[in-house]
């Protein structure tokens, strides 16, 4: 079945850092990307979106880029915040809107 | 304010018991789904349903009953609560096409003694 696996956490880093968190997925046809955020305390929210290859998604200084033939859909930011603090998750669509998530990973990030 | 209701946002229950966890949504969604957050698992779907009277089983059903009587609302039923069951439980919601994402609720913290 569709699968998702991301790099495992935590992840820290200092402000102002590079960001990439890898991202890749294993599914039938093409399936719609999607990266989500979850703030401590609070549900997922919807980060950024590709829904075919070579599409880049972007939202809040964060991108990813569809990559059919790696089957990838890594987040990166180039200089993150301490606000940035959170989980991601990354995910994928095939079919009947069900969403198939990744782990999850936990950023952190220093002052 | 527009978007994924969910009730309680803690729950404490006693192994045997049962009770429902509350979903609503105002945003006319078709679909609408539950899922549980379990540590290093990720999300894990336990039901779904693609409109009102139409739901079907995720990768976890076990434990657990739904029904969708109308648009808005999608509870979910634990008949009788096992210590497994003790996780964060989210309901999202989404329209019936399109690749648009999903809204979610703030979740309901549930444990089982």
């Amino acid at each position: 079945g569709d699968s998702v696996t991301q790099m495992e956490g935590p992840v820290t880093l200092s402000e102002e850092a590079f960001l990439t968190i890898n991202c890749t997925y294993t599914a039938t046809g093409y399936p719609s990307l999607f990266w989500y955020v979850q703030y401590p305390g609070e549900g997922l929210q919807l980060l950024l979106k590709a829904t075919k290859a070579d599409d880049k998604g972007s939202n809040k200084g964060f991108e990813a880029t569809y990559r059919k033939e790696t089957t990838s859909f890594h987040l990166e930011k180039g200089s993150v915040q301490v606000s940035d603090s959170a989980v991601y998750f990354c995910a994928l669509q095939q079919g009947a809107q069900k969403l198939v998530f990744g782990q999850g990973t936990r950023l952190t990030i220093n002052p | 304010n527009a978007g994924v209701t969910q009730t309680p946002k803690f729950q404490v229950l006693k192994t045997g018991q049962s009770m429902t966890l509350q979903c609503a949504q105002d945003m006319n969604h078709e679909y609408m789904s539950w899922y549980r957050q379990d540590p290093g698992m990720g999300l894990r779907l336990i039901h779904y349903s693609v409109g009102a009277g139409i739901t079907d089983q995720g990768e976890v059903p076990n434990g657990y009953n739904v029904s969708r009587s109308t648009t808005e609302d999608f509870p979910l039923r634990l008949l009788s609560a096992a210590p497994s069951q003790t996780s964060v439980y989210f309901c999202a919601s989404g329209q019936g096409q399109g690749n648009y994402g999903y809204t979610f609720g703030s979740g309901t913290r549930l444990t089982v003694v």
